[in-house]
């Protein structure tokens, strides 16, 4: 399969505890996005990278929140000292940069914060 | 805030053509429309999208009005595994960019 995978699917852990995700997008892909979604919403854009620039952050992403995609290829998402309120799926999607561009998006990790 | 507004849900018989209205009446004129959909579970699917002319794939086809105010998503013979959440979307550039602003979608059911 050379579609955008993320690993790991699920995440259960406790409130205060840092958590890590990571997004291995389709090779040949120079642009990174990064989308959370909570139950009966649709997505929201929280950040996104061309190569290993990440060149533009949503008012949602806290100093909690720290990604990055090092030389250019997957990408991690962190967060720090969880809170119940971070339980969503979070979802990340790779594209051609384009004027009209598609994103390909990953089958998203599910992080429950008890 | 999503630039477009759909029905909440809708109802289709399998076999049977599905059309799923869009309002998108502050569209600019550079911005296109992007139709994704998202089934139980997975991460969301592009399935087509346009500027001013309609649109057709091997998914669905695109018919947008003359002002550009509305569209509309055709799946022309819709099967059980067209029942999804799908979005219509305006595209809003950031530094070239898709910055793909998702609003709650309509949610389709496809009955035997």
């Amino acid at each position: 399969d050379t579609g955008v995978s993320q690993d790991p699917r699920h995440k259960i852990t406790k409130r205060g505890q840092n958590v890590t995700f990571r997004c291995d997008p389709i090779s040949e892909h120079n642009r990174l996005y990064w989308y959370r979604q909570t139950l009966g919403q649709g997505p929201e854009f929280l950040t996104y990278f061309q190569n290993e620039a990440q060149l533009e952050k949503s008012r949602l992403l806290s100093d909690r929140f720290s990604a990055e995609r090092p030389k250019g290829s997957f990408s991690t998402l962190e967060i720090q000292r969880t809170e119940q309120g971070d339980s969503a799926m979070y979802l990340c999607a790779s594209s051609v940069a384009a004027t009209n561009e598609k994103l390909f998006f990953g089958s998203g990790t599910q992080l429950s914060v008890l | 805030d999503a630039k477009t507004t759909q029905p909440p849900s809708m109802d289709c018989a399998e076999g049977r053509a599905a059309n799923l209205p869009c309002n998108h009446s502050t569209i600019s004129g550079n911005e296109y429309v992007y139709w994704y959909r998202q089934i139980h579970s997975q991460g969301p699917q592009y399935i087509i999208h346009g500027l001013k002319n309609n649109e057709t794939n091997e998914m669905a086809s695109l018919i947008i009005t003359e002002d550009r105010k509305s569209s509309t998503l055709i799946l022309p013979h819709a099967t059980l595994r067209d029942t999804a959440v799908y979005y219509c979307i305006v595209s809003a550039l950031i530094q070239g960019a898709q910055k793909l602003v998702f609003g709650q979608g309509t949610r389709l059911t496809i009955n035997p």
